[in-house]
């Protein structure tokens, strides 16, 4: 399985900034997904990146709100524009391995005040 | 469309005796099924999956699974609790090809000593 890394780890930003997360793997990937697990609840996708092409988005996010890059196999960045305290959570990325098995990075617990 | 329902948001146990997480899907094709945990302050570690073949699977950390088609469930069982079991454990169910997963809301295990 991947060893996958994220940054930060955590952090506390302020409303109306940006905060992007990078999520790096050991090895080369073809997907890679980006979750969000609210305080106290599952995980939601956000969206899948494959690289080469544009992300695409579930329903309810869109790109101005969490643009996303993957400008090669092993490293993409998340970003959570114009931030509320709504958008406090534990993002995650994670990426595909056979069988449809699913490897996860650490998260980055954000808190927006 | 896929769900998943955990039943019991927080299950307790005592160390030593068995631990049983309920998990329940619904899915319009056969699905892959997997058991993730999560630490405090961590990611998501993969238990075990199912996707094909013998349906009782055996995963990490002495935990096993069966996948009952009739029943729709795919229960986690553990015949005795170690105090290092407590986490959140959740279930999640995907579609061969789609590498989307749904996840289930989660239970939280404590474990008393």
């Amino acid at each position: 399985s991947a060893v996958i890394s994220q940054k930060p780890s955590r952090d506390i930003c302020q409303r109306g900034t940006s905060l992007t997360i990078q999520c790096q793997v050991d090895s080369q990937v073809t997907m890679m997904f980006w979750y969000r697990q609210q305080p106290g609840q599952s995980l939601t996708l956000i969206a899948t990146a494959n690289q080469g092409s544009e992300a695409t988005y579930e329903s309810g996010f869109v790109i101005d709100k969490f643009p996303i890059s993957r400008p090669n196999l092993t490293f993409s960045t998340l970003t959570v524009s114009n931030m509320s305290p709504e958008d406090s959570s534990i993002y995650l990325c994670s990426t595909a391995g056979s069988e449809e098995t699913q490897y996860f990075g650490p998260g980055t617990r954000l808190l927006v005040l | 469309a896929q769900s998943v329902t955990q039943l019991g948001s927080h299950v307790s146990v005592s160390e030593g005796a068995l631990v049983l997480l309920r998990c329940n899907y619904s899915s319009s094709v056969p699905p892959y099924l997997f058991w993730y945990v999560q630490y405090p302050n961590q990611g998501l570690q993969l238990l075990l999956k199912y996707t094909t073949g013998a349906t009782l699977v055996k995963g990490i950390n002495g935990f096993e699974a069966e996948f009952k088609k009739s029943e729709t469930s795919f229960h986690l069982t553990k015949p005795s609790a170690h105090m290092s079991d407590a986490a959140e454990y959740f279930c999640a169910v995907s579609v061969k090809g789609t590498y989307k997963y749904i996840f289930g809301t989660g239970t939280r295990l404590k474990v008393l000593a």
